[in-house]
């Protein structure tokens, strides 16, 4: 049972944005940094976000993070098509000692 | 190019052994933490075990304590995790990540293991 809770899906048509809530504790979001990785059908999770905010290389600048208390977000503005994923946040647990996974949320593109 | 090639999945049969091998390339593998991340088939991501960068420190998830046992061999470029007393809930796919925690978090393409009589 994952200790960081997303909403199961979320959705918009092109061009809209959507966001998409990681919430957690004092010992997860609250005191360790959060990386948000997206998930293609059938393809591994890729990093989209790490340290709250930060974007790799190559990830568009329509996706952003942000923290607030014990709790993550990610925004995608101009929702595309292929951003049609599962997106999961996750944390480092200093109080289990486990890095932990959110439960993951489905963006579908209307 | 970074890449991480995991092998060993297959069908085992509840109670028998396995063991996952992950072969890194494109990256100085022996200055990550490396981690095993599973799915089981239409479910979410898990968090298995990671082992730090000289295989001092590692961290199991309470459910596989005592019958995983992940290790590294920095000479090779490779991650390893043993796992016995094979269990039902085990099948899933098995991912190697370089750093999950980190900016430079990268996943392989995953191994299936499927636990099934």
């Amino acid at each position: 049972q994952s200790v960081l809770t997303q909403p199961p899906s979320a959705s918009g048509t092109p061009g809209q944005r959507v966001t998409i809530s990681c919430s957690g504790s004092s010992s997860n979001i609250g005191s360790n940094t959060v990386n948000w990785f997206q998930q293609l059908p059938g393809t591994a999770p890729k990093l989209l976000i790490y340290d709250y905010h930060q974007r790799p290389s190559g990830v568009p600048d329509r996706f952003s993070g942000s923290k607030s208390g014990t709790s993550a977000s990610l925004a995608i503005s101009g929702l595309q098509s292929e951003d049609e994923a599962d997106y999961y946040c996750a944390a480092w647990d200093g109080s289990l000692n486990n890095y932990v996974f959110g439960t993951g949320t489905k963006v579908t593109v209307l | 190019e970074v890449q991480l090639v995991e092998s060993g999945g297959g069908l085992v049969q509840p109670g028998g052994s396995l063991r996952l091998s992950c072969i890194a390339s494109g990256f100085t593998f022996r200055s990550y933490w490396m981690s095993w991340v599973r799915q089981a088939p239409g479910k979410g991501l898990e968090w298995v075990t990671n082992v730090n960068q000289d295989g001092g420190e590692r961290y199991y998830v309470d459910s596989v304590k005592g019958r995983f046992t992940i290790s590294r061999d920095d000479a090779k470029n490779s991650l390893y995790l043993q796992m016995n007393s094979l269990r039902a809930e085990d099948t899933a796919v098995y991912y190697c990540v370089r750093g999950v925690g980190g900016a430079g978090a990268y996943w392989g393409q995953g191994t299936l293991v499927t636990v099934s009589p």
